[in-house]
């Protein structure tokens, strides 16, 4: 089945520094999504990515989505201590319907 | 964008006994997800369900596990007899077209914890 992977699995930052995840699925995908979990919270949207090579930006958030559609990173520029959380990618495969599988996420803990 | 809201926030019961988790969107949707997360591990899918039916399923979703819409609003997730490895957090997640984007808000979730 479809496998969706993340790295790195955790990150630990200096406050101001740069942290990037990526995500990696072994099939392509018809778009991807990104999702933030706060320590205890649920995955919140932050964005999806459609097109191939597509990028989009958030404020300080960078997203991008790889020609071929099978990989996506998140990068996140002068990190400050609201940025901890747990990012997970989630794929949706190529004309299955609407299921996301999501990728194991990555930690990121910013240190002030 | 909609709220969503599930019941119980914390449900704690014995192996082998039946639960229900409720999941109640503000506005009506006929879409929803229910997923799984594990402490400390991913996000795991294991149904969508549309207008009455189930759309699509994971191998997780086995014959301990289903889905309804009793009243018309809310939706349900049933397990039959749990296991110790069903402890998790379980969260329904309502897709909605917004700007272009399929994006699903998730509710607050419901922690299961048995023993």
């Amino acid at each position: 089945g479809q496998q969706v992977m993340q790295i790195p699995q955790y990150q630990h930052v200096q406050e101001g520094e740069d942290f990037t995840t990526y995500c990696n699925s072994s099939t392509t995908l018809s778009n991807i999504q990104w999702y933030k979990q706060r320590p205890g919270g649920h995955p919140v949207f932050l964005i999806q990515l459609v097109k191939s090579g597509e990028v989009k930006k958030q404020k300080r958030l960078t997203f991008q989505f790889g020609e071929a559609k099978k990989n996506s990173s998140l990068h996140i520029t002068a990190t400050q201590t609201t940025d901890v959380g747990t990012y997970f990618c989630a794929g949706e495969r190529d004309n299955y319907g609407q299921n996301f599988v999501f990728g194991p996420g990555t930690r990121l803990s910013v240190l002030p | 964008e909609p709220e969503v809201t599930q019941t119980p926030s914390h449900q704690v019961t014995q192996m082998g006994q039946e639960v229900i988790l409720r999941c109640v969107p503000i506005s009506n949707h006929l879409y929803f997800y229910w997923y799984r997360q594990i402490l400390g591990q991913k996000v795991e899918f294991l149904v969508s369900f549309y207008n009455n039916e189930i759309s699509e399923k994971s191998e997780i979703f086995d014959d301990q596990f289903s889905v309804e819409r009793p009243d018309g609003s809310n939706f349900t997730l049933k397990i039959r007899s749990t296991k110790l490895e069903d402890s998790a957090m379980y969260f329904c997640a309502i897709p909605q077209l917004a700007g272009g984007s399929n994006e699903q808000f998730f509710g607050p979730g419901t922690r299961l914890t048995v023993l």
